[in-house]
């Protein structure tokens, strides 16, 4: 079946503006997570949503940074007054979830954020 | 210190070498373990999950201690296509949610 999906693949932008990241989770699948990975470096948890449940903000770096997820489908990582410091790597994935677990998580291929 | 760390690398080995990669981390509520492997460029991959008891998955041997908060890798007759950077992640337990992951150690197999 169709994979974690992300779009766009690549994205450039100018300091100060506005993105918008979308992810497409695995069908069925109730818990999202977004990560963050800079050059080099390793993944950086930034927020998950498990069903109708308040999502787990306690990754985000700034108040620039917002998520979104409608049910348990698409997500929206939205970047305000964007700074150099945001290029990376940005990565969703999903998985099956019961509470207090871990399950796998499929990631998608990531949006490369830059930031000029 | 971080909640998860790894000997960044890398690791140059010849084709054939057994390459083995350790990993501790810092929360002894940690409840799962997994090895993730991602090449460069590309999004992490589930390589195997890590099993109390041990376990193997062909050429690939995981291991936990848990009384030492220690993870291991093992991988036996490399192959060039093991090439990447191999991530040790932690679920951190109950009632939280998100992975932790380490920074990964990066394997270059050489001919």
């Amino acid at each position: 079946g169709a994979g974690v999906s992300q779009s766009p693949s690549n994205k450039v932008t100018e300091k100060g503006k506005d993105v918008e990241l979308r992810c497409d989770p695995i069908s069925g699948h109730t818990a999202l997570y977004w990560y963050r990975q800079r050059l080099g470096q390793g993944l950086e948890f930034l927020i998950y949503f498990q069903g109708n449940s308040a999502p787990d903000k306690s990754g985000l770096p700034s108040d620039r940074f917002s998520a979104e997820r409608t049910g348990e489908s698409v997500s929206t990582l939205t970047i305000q007054r964007t700074q150099q410091e945001d290029s990376a790597v940005y990565l969703c994935a999903s998985s099956f979830s019961l509470a207090g677990a871990a399950r796998t998580q499929y990631f998608g291929p990531g949006t490369r954020l830059t930031v000029l | 210190r971080k909640e998860v760390e790894q000997d960044p690398g890398p690791f140059n080995v010849p084709e054939g070498a057994t390459v083995a990669f350790n990993c501790t981390y810092s929360n002894s509520a940690s409840q799962s373990f997994f090895w993730y492997r991602q090449d460069c460029r590309k999004e992490p991959k589930l390589l195997m999950s890590v099993y109390s008891s041990g376990n193997e998955d062909g050429r690939f041997t995981a291991q936990l201690n848990r009384a030492s908060q220690y993870i291991s890798l093992l991988i036996r007759d490399s192959k060039l296509s093991d090439s990447a950077t191999y991530l040790c992640v932690v679920s951190p337990g109950v009632g939280r949610r998100a992975l932790t992951f380490g920074s990964g150690t990066r394997l270059q197999v050489q001919p």
